[in-house]
């Protein structure tokens, strides 16, 4: 079965690092999302990508965050100069095209921890 | 705007016992509702869909999910509880409002199962 497949695992850093994190979305999806998960908190909205631009994005995808499609199959997600409150647990997604109606598939996670 | 809205973030049940997860949409079109589980650090697996098909949902490990629109409501249930269903349970509506379908999460309901 496809799946949406995120490296690495587990990334430590300390504050004021440059971080990337990769996804490879299934292969045949169009969209594609970041979506971060404080500890204990709800899991929020990011950024959106489609066709090779940026559809949407939330408040807290400010100037330190970007997302690049470099390849055609890698989806990454930078964060230039991280800070202690961007711990979290970063998760990809992919949907296939076809609307707001398909569900999108999730990554495993990459949690970040930020020292 | 879309929003779900999830009813008690911790619910506790005794293994054979009914799971009831409580999940209310807003939404000024018709919805797309979705249920996703999260086990303990692991990613998001989606549960079931509601794309307006039907209104009883079926989804994996015996769970399943009524649309009711008078009462805004998508309900998750399963009649009879196991020790492996504790997990984080998420409602999730798909937002049509943008270019990018972005699903946005409600806050989450832990599921614990007693022996």
């Amino acid at each position: 079965e496809p799946e949406v497949t995120q490296t690495p695992s587990h990334q430590v850093t300390q504050m004021g690092q440059e971080v990337i994190l990769r996804c490879v979305p299934i292969s045949n999806h169009l969209y594609f999302y970041w979506y971060r998960q404080i500890l204990g908190q709800k899991v929020e909205f990011l950024v959106s990508f489609y066709n090779n631009e940026i559809s949407e994005k939330s408040e807290i995808f400010d100037d330190q965050f970007s997302v690049e499609r470099p390849d055609g199959s890698n989806f990454t997600l930078k964060i230039r100069s991280t800070k202690l409150e961007d711990s979290a647990m970063y998760f990809c997604a992919s949907r296939v095209l076809g609307g707001w109606n398909t569900e999108a598939f999730f990554g495993q996670g990459t949690r970040l921890t930020v020292v | 705007a879309q929003s779900v809205t999830q009813l008690g973030s911790h619910v506790s049940v005794s293994e054979g016992a009914l799971v009831l997860l409580r999940c209310n949409y807003s939404s000024s079109v018709p919805p797309y509702l979705f249920w996703y589980v999260q086990y303990p650090n692991q990613g998001l697996q989606l549960l079931l869909k509601y794309t307006s098909a039907a209104t009883l949902v079926k989804g994996i490990n015996g769970f399943e999910a009524e649309f009711k629109k008078s009462e805004t409501s998508f309900h998750l249930t399963k009649p009879s509880a196991h020790m492996s269903d504790a997990a984080e349970y998420f409602c999730a509506v798909s937002d049509p409002n943008t270019g990018g379908f972005k699903t946005i999460f409600g806050a989450g309901t832990r599921l614990f199962v007693k022996a």
